[in-house]
C-alpha cells in the first residue's frame, strides 16, 4: 500500500530553522517527483516546491524562494524540505505528496500524506 | 504567482448539477493543459477528481467532469449528492515551471 509519512513539524521562533521529512513506502520512490503543499489554519492550499525523481531539478513558489530548499535520498526513499528564516506566515500543515508521473513529472498530485503541522511563534 | 481565482461558495439541491469556475492567466491556465482538480472534506486530506482538464482518476465518479475555455478551467458537477459537500480546488502548471492552487470553494449541497 502507497504510504507517504511526514515528521519533523513543530514549533520554532520567527527567524528559525526546520527541517520536515517524508518517508515513502508502497512504491518505487526513485521514479516518481515529490511535492511539499501547505495549507495554514482555515485557510486553501498552496503549493509550495516539487522535486523531480532523480532529484536533479527542482522548483519553489516565490514565497518560498531563497529560504527553502527540497531534496530526497532515493537510497532511503525520503523526501526532505529544509526551511529556514521561518516566518509567521509559514505556519502550516506540510503535506508531502507525490506526482503522479513516473520517470517524468505530470504536474498533478494523486498521493498525499496526512502532514506535518508547523508552528511560528516566539 | 498570484492564486487562481474561484468562486468562495457555491450551492446547489441535491440532483442539480453545479460549476465552479477556475481563473488564470496566459501563464497558467491558458498557456497548458495542465489543470487539475482536488476535493477535500474536512479535516480530510485533498483528493484528486480531474486531471489535465478534463481526465479523472479511476475510481472517481462519472458525475465529476472538467472543461477549459481560454484562461478560465471548470468544474462540473452533475446529479448533486449529499456527499459531494466539500472544498474544491484547482491547481495549474506555470510558465515558471511551479505549480498554483486556485483559492478554494467551499460546496454546500441545500
Amino acid at each position: 500500500q502507497v504510504h507517504l509519512v511526514e515528521s519533523g513539524g513543530g514549533v520554532v521562533q520567527p527567524g528559525g530553522s526546520l527541517r520536515l521529512s517524508c518517508a515513502a513506502s508502497g512504491f518505487t520512490f526513485s521514479t516518481y517527483g515529490m511535492h511539499w503543499v501547505r495549507q495554514a489554519p482555515g485557510k486553501g492550499l498552496e503549493w509550495v516546491a516539487i522535486i523531480t525523481h532523480e532529484g536533479s531539478i527542482d522548483y519553489y513558489a516565490q514565497s518560498v524562494r531563497d529560504r527553502f530548499t527540497i531534496s530526497r535520498d532515493n537510497s532511503r526513499n525520503i523526501l526532505y524540505l529544509q526551511m529556514n528564516s521561518l516566518r509567521g506566515g509559514d505556519a502550516a500543515v506540510y503535506y508531502c505528496v507525490r506526482d503522479a508521473g513516473t520517470s517524468g513529472t505530470k504536474y498533478y498530485m494523486d498521493v498525499w500524506g496526512e502532514g506535518t503541522t508547523v508552528t511560528v511563534s516566539s | 504567482q498570484s492564486a487562481l481565482t474561484q468562486p468562495a461558495s457555491v450551492s446547489g439541491s441535491p440532483g442539480q448539477s453545479i460549476t465552479i469556475s477556475c481563473t488564470g492567466t496566459s501563464s497558467d491556465v491558458g498557456a497548458y493543459d495542465y489543470v487539475s482538480w482536488y476535493q477535500q472534506d474536512p479535516g480530510k486530506v485533498p483528493k484528486l477528481i480531474i486531471y489535465d482538464v478534463n481526465n479523472r482518476p479511476s475510481g472517481v465518479s462519472n458525475r465529476f467532469s472538467g472543461s477549459k475555455s481560454g484562461n478560465t478551467a471548470s468544474l462540473t458537477i452533475s446529479g448533486l449528492q449529499a456527499e459531494d459537500e466539500a472544498e474544491y480546488y484547482c491547481s495549474s502548471y506555470t510558465r515558471r515551471s511551479t505549480l498554483v492552487f486556485g483559492g478554494g470553494t467551499k460546496l454546500t449541497v441545500l
